[in-house]
């Protein structure tokens, strides 16, 4: 079956730490998108890739790194210098890089720093 | 940056009941799209449904219709005949060929049985 995975589900940090969320997708698609979700926030965007070796930052990229080396794969790393991590964080891919393609989302990933 | 507002926090409705969910938006483009993303307790999020600005006529997926009002900007989802299942968080969201898609910050739909 097509989709995107996230893993692990959920993950636990210690302050000072690095840690990185994998997302893979088996779409094909073009585009993947790291979103962070907060009680009351919605989502917001932290980095999107819409083509591979090519990724920008969102709304909340501070803190926060990707790398884009294969289309199927955009892992996220949460740095020390994130200062409020805890979070959940969802992965997404859409067919093209245009935002108006419908995006389909990963299970996501539940951040905790202890 | 465009907005995307959602006033209800929290609906619920009766079981097999029609529930409408409000959400509106700023923008100042003319050509842009408008979704509905449900959000189940598994937390993975779908595509309810989507409507293109320039088309006039309502985007309908089974149960689920919009009630899209471009010069008020207002966005509407009801939910027909609601089910247990569609017990979720609801997402309206907004993106144009030059603006990312911007999430509301939803509303939780309980259904009661």
């Amino acid at each position: 079956d097509g989709g995107i995975t996230q893993s692990p589900k959920y993950l636990f940090r210690k302050e000072g730490q690095n840690v990185t969320l994998s997302c893979e997708q088996n779409l094909n698609h073009d585009a993947m998108y790291w979103y962070r979700q907060d009680p009351g926030q919605g989502l917001r965007l932290i980095y999107y890739s819409q083509i591979v070796n090519d990724f920008q930052k969102g709304d909340i990229a501070e803190g926060y790194s990707v790398s884009r080396e294969k289309k199927e794969s955009f892992p996220l790393t949460v740095t020390s210098a994130q200062k409020n991590p805890t979070a959940f964080y969802l992965c997404a891919s859409s067919i093209f890089g245009t935002w108006y393609n419908e995006q389909f989302f990963g299970p996501g990933t539940r951040l905790t720093v202890l | 940056a465009q907005t995307v507002t959602q006033s209800q926090p929290e609906m619920s409705v009766q079981e097999a009941e029609t529930v409408t969910l409000s959400c509106t938006y700023d923008t100042s483009e003319s050509d842009y799209y408008l979704f509905w993303y449900k959000q189940p307790p598994s937390r993975q999020m779908i595509l309810v449904i989507r409507q293109e600005a320039y088309k006039q006529q309502n985007a309908t997926e089974n149960r689920f219709s919009v009630n899209f009002q471009k010069a008020a900007k207002s966005f509407s989802l009801k939910i027909s005949d609601s089910q247990l299942g569609d017990a979720a968080m609801y997402f309206c969201a907004y993106a144009s060929s030059g603006d990312k898609l911007t999430f509301g910050t939803g509303t939780r739909l309980a259904v009661r049985p």
